[in-house]
């Protein structure tokens, strides 16, 4: 079967372009999360999705950020403009329902806004 | 204002030896507690994990320690293996399980030493 599917891996984009990531989550999966990996900040939570509806987007830093779930199998998450600080490895989970916690993870886009 | 803590970026342990991982928490409401990790270049992976109505959870070489009233919790590696090289983090969830609303630690990085 397969995983968790990000795209690009690597993104590499000037400041103030939009940046568009992109996950694909396990079939049968009802929840979906965005998190961002930083050195300083290790992995947080920016939003997830359940049954393709925005739960909680608390994480989300700034208005700059926005996450869509337009059906069960794709999510974006975009940002525009982007800003040199956005620079981190966001990754995608997917989970079923109320799963005992466990997580499954993509292997991450890692942008880098200069 | 980190929920969940691991107070110890990286730690080198000898191949055949006990790696012992530790995680502290603040937030009295976490009921379940989870280990994942990770290795370069690729998404979290589960590892194992422990409700708090237990105190030890063990899965082969594997074993999570939870001291509620410490709110400390411990991975066990025994014996530790050059595999087990990876960023560990520790996760934590105030929903009795569920998969919504993870928190995770900034990570430990286990080498193992040849």
């Amino acid at each position: 079967d397969a995983g968790v599917i990000q795209s690009p891996r690597h993104e590499v984009t000037e400041m103030g372009q939009e940046v568009t990531l992109r996950c694909k989550p396990i079939s049968g999966h009802d929840y979906l999360f965005w998190y961002r990996q930083t050195m300083m900040r290790g992995l947080e939570l920016l939003i997830y999705f359940n049954n393709n509806v925005p739960i909680d987007d608390s994480g989300m830093p700034e208005d700059r950020f926005s996450a869509k779930m337009p059906n069960a199998s794709f999510s974006t998450l975009k940002i525009q403009p982007s800003e040199p600080r956005d620079s981190a490895v966001y990754f995608c989970a997917s989970s079923l329902v109320r799963g005992g916690g466990e997580l499954f993870f993509g292997e991450g886009s890692r942008l880098t806004v200069l | 204002d980190q929920q969940v803590k691991q107070n110890s970026p990286s730690l080198s342990v000898q191949e055949g030896r006990i790696s012992i991982l530790n995680c502290d928490y603040t937030n009295s409401m976490f009921d379940y507690f989870l280990w994942y990790k990770k290795y370069p270049a690729e998404g979290p992976t589960f590892l194992i994990s422990i409700s708090s109505i237990k105190d030890k959870n063990e899965d082969g070489r594997f074993t999570v320690f939870l001291n509620k009233s410490a709110k400390h919790l411990s991975l066990h590696i025994v014996p530790s293996q050059p595999g087990d090289s990876a960023v560990y983090f520790c996760a934590a969830s105030a929903r009795g399980g569920g998969a919504d609303g993870l928190t995770f630690g900034k990570g430990t990085h286990l080498i193992i030493q040849p």
